[in-house]
C-alpha cells in the first residue's frame, strides 16, 4: 500500500521556486518525511527530512502541515539541473527495513 | 569524504550465469542496503547488512544473496540470471551508530543487462 501520494509530473520555470506536494494522510506520530531525488540513471540523492517542524538546508526547504498529513518540498531557485524524479517517503525511526519508494514526481525545469 | 562507490558500473551477462556486484560504503558507515530498480517495478529493497549480518530482507527469491565484510564493504550475488534481472542495482550506506535507521546515501549503481 502506498503511504504517500505525489503528482506524477510538474513543470517549473528556471529561476522560480519549485513546490512539490506530497500527501501522507496515514502518517504515524513517529514517522519522518524524507525526500530524495533521482536524476536520470543516477542513484537517488538525499535532500531533506523532517518530523513535524519545518526544515531548511542548502538544497531545499520542507514544509510540513500542522496535522502532518501533507508536506511540500520547496526548491527556492530551480535550475535545469534540478530536473529529476522526486520521491517523498515516510519512514519510522528504528528498524532495518528498506526505504519504500513510490513513483515520485517527475519535475521538469523549463528554460 | 568519498561517497558510496559501486563496481562495476556496467555489466552484460547471459541467462543462467551468475554475477557479483560490489559496494564500498561511505567511510565510517556500518549499514549497507541494496536495491533493484527496473522501469516496471521501480525501486525495490533487496536486503540490508549491518556488522556482517543480514538484518532485513525484501521480497526477492533466494537467487539474490549478499554478504558484508568486516570493513563494511558489501557484495551481492545473483545466481542463475534471468532476463528479468536486468536492472540498475543500487547500494546505499548509512551510519547506523545507535541502532536506529538513519539517512541512506546512495551510490551511482551498477547497470546489469542480461541477454
Amino acid at each position: 500500500d502506498a503511504k504517500t501520494t505525489q503528482p506524477p509530473s510538474m513543470d517549473c520555470a528556471e529561476g522560480r521556486a519549485a513546490n512539490l506536494p506530497c500527501n501522507h494522510s496515514t502518517i504515524s506520530g513517529n514517522e519522518y518525511v524524507y525526500w530524495y531525488r533521482q536524476i536520470h540513471s543516477q542513484g537517488p540523492q538525499y535532500i531533506i527530512h523532517g518530523l513535524k517542524n519545518n526544515e531548511t538546508n542548502e538544497m531545499a526547504s520542507l514544509i510540513i502541515t500542522e496535522d502532518r498529513k501533507s508536506s511540500t518540498l520547496i526548491l527556492p531557485h530551480a535550475t535545469l539541473r534540478d530536473t529529476a524524479v522526486y520521491y517523498c517517503i515516510v519512514r519510522v525511526e528504528g528498524g532495518a527495513d528498506g526505504l519504500t519508494f513510490g513513483k515520485g514526481t517527475h519535475l521538469i525545469i523549463q528554460p | 569524504k568519498a561517497g558510496v562507490t559501486q563496481t562495476p558500473r556496467y555489466l552484460i551477462k547471459t541467462r543462467g550465469q551468475q554475477v557479483t556486484l560490489s559496494c564500498s560504503p561511505i567511510s565510517g558507515h556500518r549499514s549497507v542496503s541494496w536495491y533493484q530498480q527496473t522501469p516496471g517495478q521501480g525501486l525495490q529493497f533487496l536486503f540490508e547488512y549491518f556488522s556482517e549480518t543480514q538484518r532485513n530482507k525484501g521480497n526477492f527469491p533466494g537467487r539474490f544473496s549478499g554478504r558484508q565484510f568486516s570493513n563494511s564493504r558489501s557484495e551481492m550475488n545473483v545466481s542463475t540470471l534471468e532476463l528479468g534481472d536486468s536492472a540498475l542495482y543500487l547500494c546505499a550506506s548509512s551510519l547506523d551508530g545507535g541502532g536506529y535507521w538513519e539517512t541512506q546515501y546512495f551510490g551511482p549503481g551498477t547497470r546489469l543487462l542480461v541477454l
